[in-house]
């Protein structure tokens, strides 16, 4: 079945640290995917998306995502965390759903940096 | 351009009572989604529109769910009658669908946050 997940619930990490965010898809053909980002009490932010090119992706406030198809990866990084980068990150796919293609959300990761 | 709207952001109502939750959407989005948080559930798809059509309605839990879409600028996502396990974070989302993917990114409102007693 086509999927998305997030294997760890809660991810630790002292702050000046890097930090990973993992996400795995299961997806036919080529995948589409984004990492948003939840404060608390608000709705969830773009933080950037992979369709096609480098498998690199930069996005907002220091954050970077690499595309690995051989492992069906997308793990979220940042060289350095902050404590203000504490907040839930979510992993989506593009699934087919309903006659269209539209995100599919992990379960959610709660990063907390530590001062 | 101020984002997605909802209204009201918290809502407190006792069991048995009609709830309705409002957004309205980027302007220029022609695609709206209604979400439903939990810590048990995570983030659920309830439905989507298209063109102020709804698309698919398969995640809507219930007959007590109904969710409409009148025009471009506004859709509401009504509970009659709620209950105590409709207690959750309601998100509304807009973005642009070209044809039928969904590959620009979800713009999301700050939610409401339903309580019910």
């Amino acid at each position: 079945a086509q999927s998305v997940a997030q294997p760890e619930d809660q991810v630790n990490v002292a702050e000046g640290n890097p930090l990973t965010v993992k996400c795995t898809y299961s997806v036919s053909g080529n995948p589409y995917l984004f990492w948003y980002v939840q404060y608390p009490n608000r709705g969830l932010q773009f933080l950037l998306k992979y369709i096609t090119g480098d498998n690199l992706v930069k996005g907002s406030y220091g954050f970077e995502a690499e595309f690995n198809k051989s492992q069906t990866s997308f793990h979220l990084k940042k060289p350095s965390a902050l404590v203000s980068d504490s907040a839930l990150y979510f992993c989506a796919v593009i699934l087919p759903r309903g006659g269209s293609y539209i995100p599919t959300f992990g379960r959610g990761t709660s990063l907390i940096v530590h001062p | 351009d101020a984002g997605v709207i909802q209204s009201p952001r918290h809502e407190v109502t006792e069991m048995g009572q009609e709830v309705t939750l409002r957004c309205k959407p980027i302007s220029g989005h022609n695609s709206l989604f209604w979400y439903r948080q939990t810590m048990m559930r995570g983030l659920e798809l309830l439905i989507y529109f298209n063109n102020n059509v709804p698309i698919d309605d398969s995640g809507m839990p219930e007959d007590r769910f109904s969710a409409k879409m009148p025009n471009a600028s506004f859709s509401t996502l009504k509970i009659q009658p709620s209950e105590p396990r409709d207690s959750a974070v309601y998100f509304c989302a807009s973005s642009f669908a070209f044809r039928s993917s969904y590959n620009s990114p979800l713009h999301f409102g700050n939610g409401t946050r339903l309580t019910v007693t």
